[in-house]
C-alpha cells in the first residue's frame, strides 16, 4: 500500500513564525504535490514536483515555497506565517512522467496561524 | 471561469434511492478524469477513474462527455456508508496539473 505520510495532524502558529511542513512517501513516486482545502473552494494546488530539486507553481504559490531535496520528501514552507493561510493542507503523490495517474494523499496538516 | 465546476449540494436521499452527480470541465484538451471520495475530516481517496467509453464498479458507474465537457457519477442502492463528499477531478496535459471541484455532498438517510 502506497503511505503518504505528514508531519503534523495539528499545527498552531502564530503570526511571522516560519511554517514548514514536511511530507514523505514511500512508493518512489516521481510527483508530489501541496494543496490546501478551504471550505466552498476546494482543494487548491499551491505547488507540484515532478522530480528531485525541481518544482513548478501551482495556482496559489503566493507566500509559499516548496523544497525537494529527495525524491521520498517534499517540503511546504511558509516564510512568514499569516492569519489567512489558516487552512488544511494536504500532501499528495503520483507515479509517472504524464502526471494522469492516481494521486495518494497523506492524512493532512491542520494549520491554524493566530 | 473555475477550472472545475460541480454542485456543492448537499444531496440528501433515502437509503436505495439513485443519486446522479454532475461535474463540468473547462479545458477541452483534459485528458484524465477521476472521482474521488472525501470522508469527514479524512483526506481524499481514489473511487473510480473515468474512462471514455464510460466504466461501472458495482453500484457506481462514471460517464465521459467530451462535447459537453462534463462527466458524472452514478450511485444506486445507496447505502448509509456511501455518505461523503465526493470530488470530481480533472488532469491537463500540461505542467502535471489536477485541477479538483469542490465536492458534492451526500447524505444517504436511514
Amino acid at each position: 500500500d502506497v503511505k503518504v505520510t505528514q508531519s503534523s495532524r495539528y499545527l498552531v502558529k502564530r503570526t511571522g513564525e516560519k511554517v514548514f511542513l514536511e511530507c514523505v512517501q514511500d512508493m518512489d513516486h516521481e510527483n508530489m504535490f501541496w494543496y490546501r482545502q478551504d471550505p466552498g473552494l476546494g482543494l487548491r494546488l499551491i505547488y507540484f514536483s515532478y522530480d528531485v530539486k525541481m518544482k513548478e507553481k501551482g495556482d496559489i504559490p503566493e507566500g509559499y515555497s516548496v523544497s525537494r531535496e529527495k525524491k521520498e520528501r517534499f517540503s511546504l514552507i511558509l516564510e512568514s506565517a499569516s492569519t489567512n493561510q489558516t487552512s488544511m493542507y494536504l500532501c499528495a503523490s503520483s507515479s509517472g512522467g504524464s502526471g494522469g495517474n492516481e494521486q495518494f494523499f497523506g492524512p493532512g496538516t491542520r494549520l491554524t496561524v493566530l | 471561469r473555475k477550472e472545475v465546476e460541480q454542485d456543492p449540494g448537499p444531496f440528501n436521499v433515502p437509503e436505495g434511492a439513485t443519486v446522479a452527480f454532475n461535474c463540468t470541465y473547462s479545458n477541452s484538451a483534459s485528458q484524465s478524469f477521476f472521482w474521488y471520495r472525501q470522508d469527514c475530516r479524512k483526506e481524499p481517496k481514489l473511487l473510480m477513474s473515468v474512462y471514455s467509453s464510460g466504466n461501472e464498479d458495482g453500484r457506481f458507474t462514471a460517464q465521459l462527455n467530451r462535447a459537453s465537457q462534463y462527466i458524472s457519477l452514478l450511485i444506486r442502492d445507496s447505502k448509509l456508508s456511501d455518505s461523503a463528499t465526493y470530488l470530481c477531478v480533472v488532469n491537463t496535459p500540461l505542467g502535471n496539473q489536477f485541477y479538483f471541484g469542490t465536492g458534492t455532498s451526500l447524505t444517504v438517510i436511514p
